[in-house]
């Protein structure tokens, strides 16, 4: 079974600039996830799916950030303009039927903002 | 912000000793997941706890769930250099509401 997917998996940009991040989850998983991880600390959610609407983005900055999952399948992630800050680790994550289940996470794209 | 906390942040043993991370909440959960990171690496799922007082093991890990279902354990007897990562406990939803917390984690290496 394939696993969740992610591209690119580095990016390096200068502040002020515009970059997306991919996702593809695993087939048949009707939730998925996207996580911000900043070095030495936990995953933290920014939006969750279930197949293509929005279940909770409560922690997503809304004013930067965004996020679309057409046809209930694989999803992208916008950040537009980036910070400083912004730097960190974006994971991807799915699982077969809500938060109660596993999360089977991709590899992450590792983003630099200079 | 967080839900959990997990003691200690970090952890150094000899090859062969034995680890606990503890996972501490203010609030009584429903259920419990545990998740290991290894350094460049993305989390993956250990498992999950249900169950008041619930005891599960895989090989040298166990781990435990809380009588009062505030607190859980993971324990590895006899570590080894491939257990060296992160350990996080994650309390699912509806547990803090919509929201997938991770814990603080507990960061575990091992020297050989």
């Amino acid at each position: 079974e394939a696993g969740v997917a992610q591209s690119p998996r580095y990016k390096i940009i200068e502040k002020r600039q515009s970059v997306a991040f991919w996702c593809n989850p695993i087939s048949g998983h009707a939730t998925l996830y996207w996580y911000q991880q900043i070095l030495g600390q936990g995953p933290k959610l920014l939006i969750q799916f279930q197949n293509n609407g929005v279940v909770d983005d409560s922690q997503l900055p809304k004013d930067r950030f965004s996020a679309e999952r057409l046809k209930g399948v694989d999803s992208t992630l916008k950040i537009q303009p980036a910070k400083l800050e912004d730097s960190a680790v974006y994971l991807c994550a799915s699982s077969f039927a809500g938060l109660s289940n596993e999360q089977f996470f991709g590899p992450g794209t590792r983003l630099t903002v200079l | 912000g967080q839900q959990v906390m997990q003691i200690p942040q970090y952890q150094h043993v000899q090859e062969g000793e034995d680890f606990t991370t503890y996972c501490n909440s203010s609030t009584t959960l429903s259920n419990i997941q545990w998740y290991k990171q290894r350094p460049g690496g993305h989390p993956v799922f250990l498992i999950q706890l249900v169950k008041s007082g619930e005891v599960k093991k895989q090989k040298r890990l166990t781990f435990q769930f809380g009588e009062a279902k505030k607190n859980s354990s993971l324990h590895i007897t006899a570590t080894q250099t491939t257990d060296v990562g992160t350990y996080f406990c994650a309390p699912p939803p509806p547990n803090t509401g919509n929201q997938f917390y991770f814990g603080t984690g507990t960061s575990l290496t091992v020297i050989p």
